[in-house]
Parts: structure tokens; C-alpha cells; sequence
């Protein structure tokens, strides 16, 4: 059973676009990350949300968590080839540490 | 080198053998966690670590599966009689474990195979 769900599974899209990928879940987390993976690589953080309804912006890409710290969303803005990876967000389970699953993830693929 | 790492980068192993991982973190973290991601999937929770106990081995999927770490330091994750099934990468990642909205630093992984 997935705690987190994550959608769309796979996005094709052409450089200059705008998307969405979403990260959804029945659970309450204290904190949620969004990681990026490169083929042959181990994850890297972009961002951490904790308070619901928050927004950051890291660039072109924009994080909001859902009011009720369930669900995420990132925005790109202009996507462009190097934004190709799979897109992971990770959902904190502890209030104190950190113990952190993560959804199957969103495989984005940017075409120049 | 600085950051988390993962020995042996790939392992090809036959099935029924038996197979050690280890880790390395970054100095001074204290929370270790292993994962295991098979193809187009996300990472898989394994195991997490709070100093040389593990805070929770929920995701460990059956008493074949093991992971030490006895000096808070370096991770072994054992894995007894393998099978095919147990084929994957298997990543390791570090935190300084302080507040809940820590880092988590990830290795390479190392890829298991089993025949």
C-alpha cells in the first residue's frame, strides 16, 4: 500500500512549457521534500514545506502543501532539458526526526 | 570524499547466497536510512536509524533482511538466502537527524542482481 500517490506517472512535454505533477496522500505529514533523481544517481532535495499552505519558489519551479499537510504540488515554469529526471516527494512521518517515504514518482521528460 | 558511500557499486550474486551492503555517511550524521528502488519506481523505506538503534525496521520485507550499525557510524544491510525478487538498487542516505525537516543526503546505491 503506497502511503503517497503521485501523478502523472510519466510527462512528455517541449521545452518552453508549463506543468504540473501532483503528490498526494490520506496522511498527515510534518514535513514534506521534493527530490530529484538523475538515472544512476541517488535523490537531491530541491525544497522542504512545512506549514500548510505554504509556497516556495526555487526558480522556475513552485512547491505549495496542501492546507491540511496531505498533498503537494511543483510547478515549472518554461521547463527546459535539464528539468528531465524523476521527481520525487518524500513525506515526513516523525513530528521530532526524521523518517521519510516517498511516493513512486513523477518521470518527466523535456524535449528540446 | 564528502559525501555518503555505498560499497559494492553493483553485485551480481546467485540465488540462495548470501550478500552484505555496506554504507558509509556523511561524518557526523546521525540518522542512517535504507532504501530499495527497483526500476521506474520510487524508493522503497527500508530501515532508519537514530544513532546505532533503529527507529523503525517497518519496512524491512522479511526476517531475511538485516542492518546494523553498531558504532552510529557505517551501515551494513544483510540480506540471507537471495532471491530473484531481491533484485534492485539499494540506497542508503544520511541526516544530521536533529529536527524534522533535515536533508536527506543519498549515495549512489548499489545495484543487486540475483540469478
Amino acid at each position: 500500500t503506497q502511503l503517497l500517490e503521485q501523478s502523472p506517472q510519466f510527462l512528455s512535454i517541449q521545452e518552453g512549457e508549463n506543468l504540473t505533477v501532483y503528490c498526494n496522500s490520506s496522511s498527515v505529514f510534518s514535513s514534506l521534500q521534493w527530490y530529484r533523481q538523475e538515472p544512476g544517481e541517488g535523490p537531491v532535495l530541491l525544497v522542504t514545506v512545512v506549514t500548510g499552505g505554504e509556497v516556495k519558489k526555487l526558480k522556475r519551479l513552485t512547491f505549495q502543501f496542501g492546507d491540511a499537510r496531505k498533498d503537494s504540488s511543483l510547478h515549472i515554469t518554461a521547463a527546459q532539458p535539464g528539468d528531465t529526471g524523476l521527481y520525487l516527494c518524500a513525506g515526513n512521518r516523525d513530528n521530532y526526526g526524521q523518517n521519510f517515504v516517498f511516493g513512486p514518482g513523477t518521470r518527466l521528460s523535456v524535449l528540446p | 570524499g564528502a559525501g555518503v558511500s555505498q560499497t559494492p557499486s553493483n553485485k551480481v550474486t546467485e540465488k540462495g547466497k548470501y550478500v552484505e551492503l555496506r554504507c558509509d555517511p556523511i561524518s557526523g550524521h546521525t540518522a542512517l536510512y535504507w532504501y530499495r528502488q527497483s526500476l521506474g519506481q520510487g524508493p522503497e523505506f527500508l530501515i532508519y536509524f537514530q544513532g546505532t538503534g533503529a527507529a523503525d525496521d517497518s519496512g524491512l520485507p522479511n526476517d531475511r533482511f538485516f542492518a546494523v550499525r553498531p558504532e552510529g557510524s557505517v551501515s551494513t544491510l544483510k540480506i540471507q538466502r537471495t532471491e530473484r525478487g531481491d533484485s534492485a538498487v539499494y540506497l542508503c542516505a544520511s541526516s544530521r537527524g536533529n529536527a524534522n525537516t533535515g536533508e536527506l543526503f543519498f549515495g549512489e546505491g548499489s545495484r543487486l542482481t540475483v540469478l
